[in-house]
């Protein structure tokens, strides 16, 4: 089992829809979790981190389950500028602050 | 401009050749990070440093090297370029352990290789 697994996709939406993503990893241990967004043809951006207890912001949310191993990204209310690569991302137990493992990306694509 | 530069943006070359891709960096960061990216296969960490006299190897480091010139430099060559090392690359920026660690790489906007 790899590291960090997302569906590849594509997501193919209309606006204003709601649609969620997951991604599992492997390491039980494993610290820190995150989403990034990355434009067609575009460098990585941090999207936000994934707490334990869950986190929102505006029309996205982001949750962890330990238990099974996963994380989610909820996107509501989707819109046309909401189309790109989500990537999830992962910190490796006793690597605090270190490399990063990413996971390949989940494509969303929304349209009109 | 950009807090994280890359030089060059797009090369073209030969298999057997040497290149360098070159990083620089203003936001002030003591760790920096070289990552390919293919299609398919996500990003993928060749080397990182966490200072100066630090250097790491990643997953994918071999027919890599890389020199840390500075706190605000850092380059990877390729000293005999093959085809599959055809990708593209990112280097890529984040605080020292000495702050929490927020989990955000800062990255360039990549430099596209292409070995023929």
């Amino acid at each position: 089992r790899k590291e960090v697994e997302q569906d590849p996709g594509p997501f193919n939406v209309p606006e204003g829809a709601t649609v969620a993503f997951n991604c599992t990893y492997s390491n039980s241990a494993s610290q820190s979790f995150f989403w990034y967004r990355q434009d067609c043809r575009k460098e990585p951006k941090l999207l936000m981190s994934v707490y334990s207890s869950g986190n929102e912001d505006g029309r996205f949310t982001a949750q962890l389950n330990r238990a099974s191993q996963y994380i989610s990204l909820l996107i509501r209310d989707s819109k046309l500028s909401d189309s790109a690569t989500y990537l999830c991302v992962v910190i490796p137990a006793n690597q605090a602050g270190t490399a990063l493992i990413f996971g390949k990306g989940t494509t969303l694509s929304v349209s009109s | 401009d950009a807090d994280v530069t890359q030089t060059p943006r797009n090369r073209i070359t030969k298999t057997g050749k040497r290149i360098m891709l070159e990083c620089s960096q203003t936001k002030g960061h003591d760790r920096m990070y070289w990552y390919r990216q293919d299609p398919g296969l996500g990003l993928r960490l060749i080397y990182y440093s966490f200072d100066v006299k630090d250097i790491n190897k990643g997953e994918i480091s071999d027919g890599y090297s890389v020199s840390r010139q500075a706190q605000a430099k850092f380059s990877l060559s390729l000293e005999s370029a093959i085809p599959n090392q055809t990708a593209l690359y990112f280097c890529a920026t984040s605080r020292a352990s000495g702050h929490v660690f927020t989990g955000e790489l800062f990255f360039g906007e990549g430099s596209r290789l292409t070995v023929l």
